[in-house]
């Protein structure tokens, strides 16, 4: 299947310090991308919707400033956390879209565990 | 909104023999698309069988199938010969149709432990 590299893995930072997480698509071009947020045990909870060269659609609940989201090509996005508190600390999981026969399959990045000090 | 309801928080099986998770739904759409996904202790993101509610017939990967019960709006998926590398959470997901954007919407997840 199609391939979704996130990274980095993990990341820990202090507090007030800003954060980016990359998602690249390696092999095919992503219509569309997507941020997750997970806790443990939980399920995942989606942040927002992101569309190459436009303004990502975030979820209700989720401050846009605090989370910037930019798409500059059909194969990377980016997430960063801005001005990060222990309370941001959290798994971040990417996914792709591809539209394969129209089919429109998510693949998702490995995640990215951040930690906030 | 479309939710999807996982009512096993957790499920256990031994190696070899089968188990059932199971999966609810709702939706007033007619075209839309069914999803499980493995999440291991990797935390990777796994897709393991999909389903469009228009084919009456029942998805199967290997050892993966799944039992579709569009009236019933039930997705229930089925592991045969269980494998010590199954253990991992489970999540049930819907898409819309493709007039509808790409966004899933994920159950709460089910921990399946398999039992050597």
């Amino acid at each position: 299947g199609a391939v979704v590299s996130q990274h980095p893995s993990r990341v820990i930072c202090k507090s007030g310090t800003s954060v980016k997480i990359e998602c690249r698509s390696l092999d095919f071009q992503a219509t569309t991308m997507f941020w997750y947020r997970q806790f443990p045990k939980q399920s995942l909870m989606l942040m927002a919707t992101s569309n190459e060269g436009s303004k990502a659609t975030y979820e209700q609940g989720v401050e846009k400033d605090k989370f910037l989201i930019n798409h500059a090509s059909l194969t990377l996005s980016t997430l960063t956390v801005t001005s990060a508190h222990p309370e941001d600390s959290s798994f971040y999981i990417c996914s792709a879209t591809v539209s394969l026969l129209a089919k429109n399959i998510q693949y998702f990045g490995a995640g990215t565990r951040l930690s906030v000090l | 909104a479309q939710t999807v309801t996982q009512s096993q928080p957790e499920m256990s099986v031994q190696e070899a023999e089968t188990v059932t998770l199971s999966c609810t739904y709702d939706t007033s759409e007619s075209d839309y698309y069914l999803f499980w996904y493995k999440q291991p202790p990797s935390r990777q993101m796994i897709l393991v069988i999909r389903q469009e509610a228009y084919k009456q017939q029942n998805a199967t990967e290997n050892r993966f199938s799944v039992n579709f019960q569009k009236a019933a709006k039930s997705f229930s998926l089925k592991i045969s010969d269980s494998q010590l590398g199954d253990a991992a959470m489970y999540f049930c997901a819907y898409r819309g149709g493709l007039t509808s954007g790409s966004r899933l919407t994920f159950g709460e997840g089910t921990q399946l432990t398999v039992n050597p």
